[in-house]
């Protein structure tokens, strides 16, 4: 079955560090997407790539960097310049805009600590 | 500019009542809205979309929701909880005629259902 696979589902990590969080997948989306989901704020965007090689900041990239080198990848990397990091992190996917009003499809997310 | 309005960040039913949660939008071109569900440590699925096909829009578990643009509003219902309901529960907004997919999502709305 299609779906996004994201890696791994706890994660801890130590002060200074960075952290990387994988997603996949395997629906042949153009587009994916992560989020940062906090208690009560409901998920804000941290970056989006809609292309191969191309990616774009959301509300909340400070502290975040992405790569997207193929299609099917979109890992999140967590800086150590992210002061606050402790949230679950959801990635998501969907077709390009052309592909009329097509939902995004989401992952089971990453739950990440501070040590 | 879009946003998303979910009045009530708890509902509580009992079991076999009827469930109603609300979601305003607010958005500058014709909306796509979008109902999705979470549950614990997992990611979302979506429940149903609104694509201007139809004002009632019915999804999947015996949920709907009627779009009212004179109202701005999308809610959410379903005429009787079942325990397996309890679930965190978001409301989303894009933008017709975007070039992305981005979805704005309200801060989610956490339903219990009581025995």
């Amino acid at each position: 079955d299609g779906g996004i696979t994201q890696s791994p589902k706890y994660l801890f990590r130590k002060e200074g560090q960075n952290v990387t969080l994988s997603c996949e997948q395997n629906l042949n989306h153009d587009a994916m997407y992560w989020y940062r989901q906090d208690p009560g704020q409901g998920l804000r965007l941290i970056y989006y790539s809609q292309i191969v090689n191309d990616f774009q900041k959301g509300d909340i990239a400070e502290g975040y960097s992405v790569s997207r080198e193929k299609k099917e990848s979109f890992p999140l990397t967590v800086t150590s310049a992210q002061k606050n990091p402790t949230a679950f992190y959801l990635c998501a996917s969907s077709p390009p805009r052309g592909r009329s009003n097509q939902p995004q499809h989401f992952g089971d997310g990453t739950r990440l600590s501070i040590l | 500019a879009q946003s998303v309005t979910q009045l009530g960040s708890h509902v509580s039913v009992s079991e076999g009542a009827l469930v109603l949660l609300r979601c305003n939008y607010s958005s500058s071109v014709p909306p796509y809205l979008f109902w999705y569900v979470q549950y614990p440590n997992q990611g979302l699925q979506l429940l149903l979309k609104y694509t201007s096909a139809a004002t009632l829009v019915k999804g999947i578990n015996g949920f709907e929701a009627e779009f009212k643009k004179s109202e701005t509003s999308f809610h959410l219902t379903k005429p009787s909880a079942h325990m397996s309901d309890a679930a965190e529960y978001f409301c989303a907004v894009s933008g017709q005629g975007g070039a992305t997919n981005k979805l704005i999502f309200g801060t989610g709305t956490l339903l219990a259902v009581q025995p």
